[in-house]
């Protein structure tokens, strides 16, 4: 199946820093996501982005498909940005929809 | 609205109960998972359903029964439950199966003693 590996696996800021949270993959894929699992537990999508280049806020993320990468960027950092990061991603053919989920990106932001 | 919803929020059984969760979403969608997090966060994936029809069936104990009565609605049911059981049991919906963005619910923690 496909490998999913996420870097770096903690990450500790001051509130307003930028930061980039990258995702590696093992083999093509037709489908990449985002997630932040905030400190209550709650899962969020942050972006739906097989490929190309995304907005949302302070938030922006990248997947280069061709190239088995995305990336995460977060800028002006702020303390509710705390909580794990998850890259997910899932092949095409069979795979259903199947998404395979790396280990995660602690992010911690002190005030 | 809370878009995906699942019951209980929390559960604590003894090993060998039987138990069900149980999960609602009402954004329209025809897909609809079973995730299991562990102790060290890692997320699997245990069961797929599109249009009530299972898709995906990961290798999970046929202790673990899902059943989905209708496209909105996914139920676990967990028989003679284990302490290996104990992590955290996340719904979540999508549209279609694998082109659109995947919608957690906020998890069942499952603790068995």
């Amino acid at each position: 199946g496909i490998q999913v590996e996420q870097s770096p696996p903690d990450l500790i800021l001051q509130e307003g820093a930028n930061s980039t949270l990258r995702c590696n993959f093992s083999d093509s894929v037709n489908n990449l996501q985002w997630f932040h699992q905030n400190p209550w537990g709650q899962l969020i999508n942050l972006f739906y982005i097989p490929s190309g280049t995304k907005q949302n806020g302070r938030l922006s993320a990248t997947t280069v498909a061709t190239e088995r990468y995305s990336l995460l960027y977060i800028s002006s950092s702020q303390t509710t940005d705390s909580g794990v990061y998850f890259c997910a991603v899932g092949g095409g053919g069979t795979s259903y929809g199947k998404l395979t989920f790396g280990q995660g990106t602690i992010l911690t932001v002190h005030p | 609205d809370t878009a995906v919803s699942q019951t209980p929020k929390y559960l604590v059984t003894q090993m060998g109960n039987d138990k069900s969760i149980k999960c609602e979403q009402n954004l329209g969608h025809d897909t609809m998972y079973w995730y299991k997090q562990d102790s060290k966060k890692f997320l699997k994936i245990m069961f797929s359903y599109n249009n009530k029809e299972l898709i995906i069936n990961e290798t999970v104990p046929n202790r673990f029964s899902p059943k989905s009565p209708d496209k909105a609605h996914l139920n676990l049911h967990i028989n003679s439950l284990e302490l290996g059981d104990s992590a955290v049991y996340f719904c979540a919906s999508s549209q279609g199966h694998s082109t659109s963005p995947l919608h957690f619910g906020n998890g069942t923690r499952l603790t068995v003693t």
